[in-house]
């Protein structure tokens, strides 16, 4: 089976930077992704990590170390609108892209 | 990416009856769509996979009698809630595979109410 976890929720002040961590366990590891999901609306993909290494985009960034099962994102210049739950995602082969997600990390962005 | 749409956006049904929800990609062509059900404050739950031309895959612990797909054309596939209960009230949403590997894209979502 799989397993993913994240931590529930997390608080940050607006203009600062926060990480978000994602461990996973799984066997046939075939990519990690990170989503946005505003309350009551579908999930926006922001990410996707495939290689170790960081991947930036933005304000965003996503860190993936295969052989540590972990992964982060990281949300810099933090705005109001970033509050929203974060998602965590893993794709194996052999699942026919399928995906497993993690419970989410509720971010609340304060000012 | 792809562009996904889902109707209705809401309903409210009596038990018993039935609801059809609608997936549909509108500007990629689809061999696979996923269903997903999400109860409030928890993450996505994967349903199914539905496959055009054939028969939909069900995750285990989902009844597939309760819980019809079609998937009749590239950018249309359908889920019908039959006999809906209470405990079915959830947030039901699609994904399309896109353009880029893996990569899901989500329809906005259909919140379903059973009285």
């Amino acid at each position: 089976g799989q397993n993913i976890d994240q931590p529930t929720e997390m608080t940050a002040t607006e203009g600062a930077i926060v990480q978000i961590n994602c461990t996973y366990q799984t066997s046939g590891f075939n990519g990690l992704f990170w989503y946005q999901q505003h309350a009551g609306e579908a999930p926006t993909f922001l990410s996707y990590n495939v290689l170790d290494g960081l991947e930036e985009k933005g304000r965003f960034s996503s860190f993936l170390s295969r052989s540590k099962g972990y992964s982060y994102l990281l949300l810099k210049e933090l705005q109001m609108k970033d509050s929203a739950s974060y998602l965590c995602a893993v794709s194996t082969t052999g699942g026919g892209n399928k995906l497993t997600f993690g419970t989410g990390t509720q971010l609340k962005v304060e000012l | 990416g792809a562009v996904v749409s889902q109707h209705p956006s809401r309903v409210i049904c009596k038990s018993g009856t039935s609801v059809k929800i609608e997936c549909r990609s509108l500007d990629f062509q689809a061999t696979t769509m996923f269903w997903y059900r999400q109860f409030p404050k928890q993450s996505l739950m994967l349903m199914a996979t539905s496959n055009e031309g054939s028969k939909a895959t069900y995750e285990q612990g989902v009844e597939k009698d309760k819980f019809l797909i079609n998937h009749a054309s590239l950018t249309l596939s359908t889920l019908t809630v039959t006999s809906a209960h209470p405990e079915d009230s959830s947030f039901y949403i699609c994904s399309v595979v896109g353009r880029g590997p893996d990569t899901q894209y989500f329809g906005p979502g259909t919140r379903l109410t059973v009285l």
